[in-house]
């Protein structure tokens, strides 16, 4: 059974830099067969991508945030990461990282799998 | 980016009863179209992805249909433990998109 865990700091002072990983279980990042994805949620508010990672490397951003954010993987330690820099208050969410099949270079599925989510809060 | 409409923004029903929620996208997506439950404090589960292929381990009370831009997801004889709220999403290109979600509550 895949598992998906986030971790990294909870807080985070403004204009400094979020960095978060997903540590992935029972299966490998280097399988061709998914995508790598984080996704984040403001308290009650809805969900927004922010991005995915491919075993080869290759991303994908959403162009709202494309300027601040990098994802990368690290297939050795079964492991993909989140940086994103210049945080404001704006960025305080839940951040999931979750996993959903690759069906060709732009169309994919559903996010099967999520980690439980990191509350991450920007605050001086 | 998609625009993904979803409707109603919330709903009362009673347990028993069947509920439709809709989606649309503001271009086609062919079938690339996926449901989740979300409950408070809780990831998101995928129910339907495919607009109508059910995730493994769901009730089949859940089904979901549409193509193109309009897709709706139905729920029979609704039990105590599917009030919570649900988005629906677009996997056709990137950047992925979500509806605002929609939150069913017990009448």
């Amino acid at each position: 059974q895949v598992q998906l865990q986030e971790s990294g700091p909870g807080l985070v002072k403004p204009s400094q830099a979020l960095s978060l990983t997903c540590t992935v279980s029972g299966g490998s990042l280097s399988s061709g067969s998914y995508y790598w994805n984080w996704i984040r949620q403001p308290a009650g508010k809805g969900l927004e991508w922010i991005g995915r990672v491919y075993m080869s490397g290759s991303t994908k951003y959403n162009p709202s945030l494309k300027s601040r954010v990098t994802i990368s993987i690290d297939t050795s330690k079964n492991q993909f990461s989140l940086q994103l820099t210049s945080v404001t208050a704006a960025d305080t969410a839940v951040y999931y990282c979750a996993r959903n099949s690759y069906l060709g270079l732009v169309v994919s599925g559903g996010f099967d799998h999520w980690g439980q989510g990191a509350l991450v809060t920007v605050s001086s | 980016d998609i625009q993904m409409t979803q409707s109603p923004s919330s709903l009362s029903a009673s347990v028993g009863d069947r509920v439709t929620i809709t989606c649309r996208a503001s271009q086609n997506i062919d079938n690339y179209l996926n449901w989740y439950q979300q409950k408070p404090g809780k990831a998101p589960q995928l129910l339907i992805s495919a607009a109508s292929t059910l995730a493994s381990g769901v009730t089949s009370r859940f089904s979901g249909s549409g193509s193109g831009t309009d897709f709706a997801l139905t729920i029979d004889s609704l039990q105590p433990d599917d009030f919570a709220t649900y988005y629906c999403h677009q996997s056709y290109t990137p950047p992925h998109t979500f509806g605002r979600g929609t939150r069913l509550e017990i009448k």
